[in-house]
């Protein structure tokens, strides 16, 4: 079965700075790859989503995503951290039901 | 739309009770399923259904039973609960029939506590 990992448990950033989250995924056939916020005691909401086309994804808030194949990866990206991006991340990958990895909680720095 | 609800937000338990969290979607998709979260743990699968009448196992269907009678609903059946299952459950629900290649409509979550 596909699976996730994503790499860093906790990031904390500054306003302002560069948002790098990152998630490696595993799968035996070509897989759909998402992004999901979840904003504390609410249920997770679509950031955006590869399913085939141009590897880069742009999704909403700003945020970003690159599909790359030979590495395997799909790490998330924001030019410009914000105070409201202070929120739990999950990178899910996708052949014929969701996986999720265990989630990056972002901090931001005023 | 309301979207996907689910009922109820908050349930505490003691071990050995049954109990049903519902979850119910307007938006007329083929594809529910239902996800317990975990600390570190992130979401992990527990049942889903392609259709009325269609169900399977994800990764941790353990101590889990569902049914699908109509589209709208997929309630999802704790038979004797145990310390194990406290979490938070999200159901889901998306309009592609496989669930993979689209996006998933997340519920607000039940939080479960069993004693």
């Amino acid at each position: 079965a596909q699976s996730v990992t994503q790499l860093g448990s906790h990031v904390s950033v500054s306003e302002g700075a560069l948002v790098l989250l990152r998630c490696n995924y595993s799968s035996s056939v070509p897989p759909y790859l998402f992004w999901y916020v979840q904003y504390p005691n609410q249920g997770l909401q679509l950031l955006l989503k590869y399913t085939t086309g141009a590897t880069l994804v742009k999704g909403i808030n700003g945020f970003e995503a690159e599909f790359k194949k030979s590495e395997t990866s799909f790490h998330l990206t924001k030019p410009s951290a914000h105070m409201s991006d202070a929120a739990e991340y999950f990178c899910a990958v996708s052949v014929n039901d969701m996986r999720f990895g265990a989630g990056t909680r972002l901090t931001v720095k005023p | 739309n309301a979207g996907v609800t689910q009922t109820p937000k908050f349930q505490v338990l003691k071990t050995g009770q049954s109990m049903t969290l519902q979850c119910a979607q307007d938006m007329n998709h083929e594809y529910m399923s239902w996800y317990r979260q975990d600390p570190g743990m992130g979401l992990r699968l527990i049942h889903y259904s392609v259709g009325a009448g269609i169900t399977d196992q994800g990764e941790v269907p353990n101590g889990y039973n569902v049914s699908r009678s109509t589209t709208e609903d997929f309630p999802l059946r704790l038979l004797s609960a145990a310390p194990s299952q406290t979490s938070v459950y999200f159901c889901a629900s998306s309009p592609s029939t496989s669930g993979g290649s689209d996006t998933q409509y997340f519920g607000p979550g039940t939080r479960l506590t069993v004693l």
